[in-house]
């Protein structure tokens, strides 16, 4: 079966590195997608990983292994607005997405 | 660019009343539009999967007959929920794709409450 692992919740201090991980298990597999969510909103998108390595935008960054089935993104000098839900999603062979259940964030000043 | 826009963001009904919910994209033409379902604290789940003039793709478990959608037009996609109940209260999103698939442009939402 199809599955994204992540985990339910972290908390970081404002200013400080945080990566949140995530295991996936596609039929196929057409990249890696990271979403950020904050309450009561839609998604809006972060980054895409397709090549194994780090794709770097600013203060967030994502990493994807095609071989361990593991991507993480670490979101750098944290502040207070980063506190939001993370979703992991990859796409699978029918240009599907499958997603996480989400990482929520909390900031601590 | 890629903007989508979602009409109404909120919407409070009556038991058995339908209601429409409007997906469109502003800027760029949707080849597929995908309809999900988000409860509080879960991740979202895909409803359908619809593209410009033919028929939508509904995931298994999803009522067709529930929740009817048109993709009218490459920049505007309709989901209808027909007598709705209090279990269809929900989050809605809708998001549009163009061609390369390779990212989904989310709507803001529709928050819909059934009294």
């Amino acid at each position: 079966g199809q599955n994204i692992d992540q985990p339910t919740e972290m908390t970081a201090t404002e200013g400080a590195i945080v990566q949140i991980n995530c295991t996936y298990q596609t039929s196929g597999f057409n990249g890696l997608f990271w979403y950020q969510q904050h309450a009561g909103e839609a998604p809006t998108f972060l980054s895409y990983n397709v090549l194994d390595g780090l794709e770097e935008k600013g203060r967030f960054s994502s990493f994807l292994s095609r071989s361990k089935g593991y991507s993480y993104l670490l979101l750098k000098e944290l502040q207070m607005k980063d506190s939001a839900s993370y979703l992991c999603a990859g796409m699978d062979s029918n240009y599907q997405l499958i997603w996480g259940a989400g990482t929520k964030l909390i900031i601590k000043p | 660019g890629a903007v989508v826009s979602q009409h109404p963001s909120r919407v409070i009904c009556k038991s058995g009343t339908s209601v429409k919910i409007e997906c469109r994209s502003l800027d760029f033409q949707a080849t597929t539009m995908f309809w999900y379902r988000q409860f509080p604290k879960q991740s979202l789940m895909l409803m359908a999967t619809s593209n410009e003039g033919s028929k939508a793709t509904y995931e298994q478990g999803v009522e067709k007959d529930k929740f009817l959608i048109n993709h009218a037009s490459l920049t505007l996609s309709t989901l209808t929920v027909t007598s709705a109940h209090p279990e269809d209260s929900s989050f809605y999103i809708c998001s549009a794709g163009r061609g390369d698939y390779n990212e989904q442009f989310f709507g803001p939402g529709t928050r819909l409450t059934v009294l």
